[in-house]
């Protein structure tokens, strides 16, 4: 089965920095781009970056370019966001998704996510 | 950028009846949509994607439909465990925008 677990969420505070690790089992990691996806609380849903299966490809919203960056360990099977110059507006659950396939975007498969807070 | 306006943004059913949740894309996306549910307290999960074509293991009282801007979610007979938020989320293109969300609630 397709797992995926996130892991590194906490309190940080305003200007400070936090590491993101999404830990993925039950496929072939190394064929699959990835995303990171966030919810503040009580809001909607919000991509915030992916990562192409061989880390040749890169995009990311406008809201975390330049502070934010996605990375991937394949041998490792493990998915990173590295977050620098947080904000409040950056208080979320964040969660690692996979897409279906190789042109098939759509985001088939979710971790269970892992909160970050953003507070002095 | 892609805006995608969905509607109602909530909406309160009983058990049996039938809901058609709407998303509106800001420009043509040629059916590049994937619908969510998300459970309270839950993940998101995959219902629909390329507008019409059910996940594994979706129950067929759901279905997509929609084409160009415009784009439904069909929820036929409702039943408890359906109760939640959804989204939709375009493709066509980058940023990947959702929706606002819908959230389900029961009557």
């Amino acid at each position: 089965d397709v797992q995926l677990v996130e892991s590194g969420g906490g309190l940080v505070q305003p200007g400070g920095s936090r590491k993101l690790s999404c830990a993925a089992s039950g496929f072939t990691f190394s064929s699959f781009g990835m995303h990171w996806v966030r919810q503040a609380p009580e809001k909607g849903l919000e991509w915030v970056a992916y990562i192409s299966s061989g880390s040749s490809t890169i995009y990311y919203a406008d809201t975390v370019k330049g502070r934010f960056t996605i990375s991937r360990d394949n041998p490792k099977n493990t998915l990173f966001l590295q977050m620098t110059s947080l904000r409040s507006e950056d208080t979320a659950m964040y969660y690692c998704a996979r897409e279906g396939g190789s042109s098939l975007p759509w985001f088939a498969y979710w971790g269970q996510g892992t909160l970050v807070t953003v507070s002095a | 950028d892609i805006q995608m306006t969905q509607s109602p943004a909530s909406l309160s059913v009983s058990v049996g009846e039938t809901v058609t949740i709407t998303c509106r894309a800001s420009e043509n996306i040629y059916s590049n949509l994937a619908w969510y549910q998300q459970k309270q307290g839950k993940s998101p999960q995959l219902l629909v994607y390329a507008a019409t074509n059910l996940a594994d293991g979706v129950p067929s009282r759901f279905s997509g439909s929609g084409s160009g801007t415009q784009y439904s979610l069909k929820i036929n007979s409702l039943q408890s465990e359906d109760f939640g938020s959804y989204y939709c989320q375009h493709f066509w293109g980058t940023p990947w925008t959702f929706g606002g969300g819908t959230k389900l609630e029961i009557k």
